[in-house]
């Protein structure tokens, strides 16, 4: 069974960087069978889509967040992580990690969520 | 960039039929996913591919796709399935779209 774990503070300053990791147990980001995925949800709102990393490697990202954003995995540890930059309050969000297959393009497997609050 | 369209709320009575649409350009040639999130907790696949059910989600739950609407059915509504419910899709243009989000309300 595959599972996603987020960890990271909960707390970050604005103008800082956002930085979270993603473990994973029960499959392997080295997969080419999936996108390993950052999704976000500020409070009382939608889900935004933040991007992937494929094969470990190749990235993908919102336009809108694609100039804050970094995504990359370390493969010794089976994890994927989140760099978001320059943040503001607006990036006050519970962040998830899940896994979308490449074939149907859901989302499959998703972790249980950490919110990040932005303040000094 | 690809938008997807939610009511924003659908409120019916115990035991009816519900339908969330969402609504894009041509929808019905891409694959849309329904998620069900409940307060606090990570999103739950409920449909994929249009119409398919994941293994575990009860036969209540179905899903159509045509032209520029989506549909996600939940039949016998039980209080259970009060939740928020996502659409998704997978663009060419801006890969990952989410729409905005329906809440169910079970009366």
């Amino acid at each position: 069974q595959v599972q996603l774990q987020e960890s990271g503070p909960g707390l970050v300053k604005p103008s800082e960087t956002l930085s979270l990791t993603c473990t994973v147990s029960g499959g392997s980001v080295s997969s080419g069978s999936y996108y390993w995925s950052w999704i976000r949800q500020p409070p009382g709102k939608g889900l935004e889509w933040i991007g992937y990393i494929y094969q470990s490697g190749s990235t993908n990202y919102n336009p809108s967040l694609k100039s804050r954003v970094t995504i990359s995995a370390d493969t010794s540890k089976n994890q994927f992580s989140l760099k978001l930059s320059s943040v503001t309050a607006a990036d006050t969000a519970v962040y998830f990690c899940a896994r979308a297959t490449v074939v149907t393009t859901h989302f499959d497997h998703w972790g249980q969520g950490i919110l990040v609050t932005v303040s000094s | 960039s690809y938008e997807l369209t939610q009511p924003l709320s659908v409120s019916l009575a115990l035991g009816q039929t519900a339908k969330i649409t969402c609504g894009g350009n041509d929808i019905g040639s891409k694959n849309v996913h329904w998620y069900q999130q409940k307060p606090g907790q990570a999103p739950v696949l409920v449909i994929y591919r249009d119409s398919k059910r994941p293994s575990g989600i009860p036969e209540r739950f179905s899903g159509s796709n045509s032209g520029n609407t989506a549909t996600l059915t939940i039949s016998r509504a039980q209080a259970g399935d009060e939740a928020d419910y996502y659409c998704q899709v997978w663009d060419s243009s801006t890969d990952v779209v989410f729409g905005g989000g329906t809440k169910l309300t079970v009366l």
